[in-house]
């Protein structure tokens, strides 16, 4: 099992540009997350769902946007980067009452 | 609502030293308590965690109570060794299918030779 994977590892956009972020995982997990992680912050919950088709807003949801049309893929989007979102992006995922588990973050800077 | 509060780091210990890092929380219910690490370039992984009062986890040498009556639960480890060298978060989470959790801002150890 690879477990949770992010692609790309790193990205620099432009300020106004677009771009999807990958989160994929192949334990069959019906729960999944997206979170931003920047210093002194912890991680904050973007957006998440509960199963294929399904997502929800986080605690920070706005400027992205979300797609889980397959259950093992969840979808981040920026339709237009700006320099706020210059971060490191961490999916999750996890089954029934297990604990979440953590892709390796993917590092995006927005110049 | 619920949020974590977690020693400022970074923390610098000397091998073998003994290891605390404190964690407070406020939250409604009864939730279940983790620590999560972080290794540099690496994902959050699974520390220890503990879903009642006075429960203990354990993990890898490293220990943390429940305890409800201060609302803690600090992270200890009596012998730190280089590879522990990592950012340690505390976190708060609820039970149940959707587990929404709350993250403390994480504290960086620094273990050396």
């Amino acid at each position: 099992n690879a477990g949770v994977t992010q692609t790309p590892k790193f990205r620099v956009l432009k300020t106004g540009q677009s771009m999807t972020l990958l989160c994929a995982q192949d334990m069959n997990h019906e729960y999944m997350y997206w979170y931003r992680q920047d210093p002194g912050m912890g991680l904050r919950l973007i957006h998440y769902s509960v199963g294929e088709g399904t997502t929800a807003k986080g605690e920070v949801p706005d400027g992205y946007n979300v797609s889980r049309l397959k259950k093992q893929n969840f979808l981040l989007g920026l339709e237009s980067a700006a320099p706020s979102q210059t971060s490191v992006y961490f999916c999750a995922s996890k089954r029934g009452e297990e604990t979440q588990y953590f892709g390796p973050g993917t590092r995006l800077l927005v110049l | 609502g619920d949020s974590v509060t977690q020693m400022e780091g970074p923390v610098t210990l000397s091998e073998e030293a003994f290891l605390t890092i404190n964690c407070t929380y406020t939250a409604t219910g009864y939730p279940s308590l983790f620590w999560y690490v972080q290794y540099p370039g690496e994902g959050l992984q699974l520390l220890l965690k503990a879903t009642k009062a006075d429960d203990k986890g354990s993990n890898k040498g490293f220990e943390a109570t429940y305890r409800k009556e201060t609302t803690s639960f600090h992270l200890e480890k009596g012998s730190v060794q280089v590879s522990d060298s990592a950012v340690y978060f505390c976190a708060l989470g609820n039970s149940g299918g959707y587990q929404k959790v709350t993250f403390g801002t994480g504290t960086k150890l620094q273990v050396i030779p």
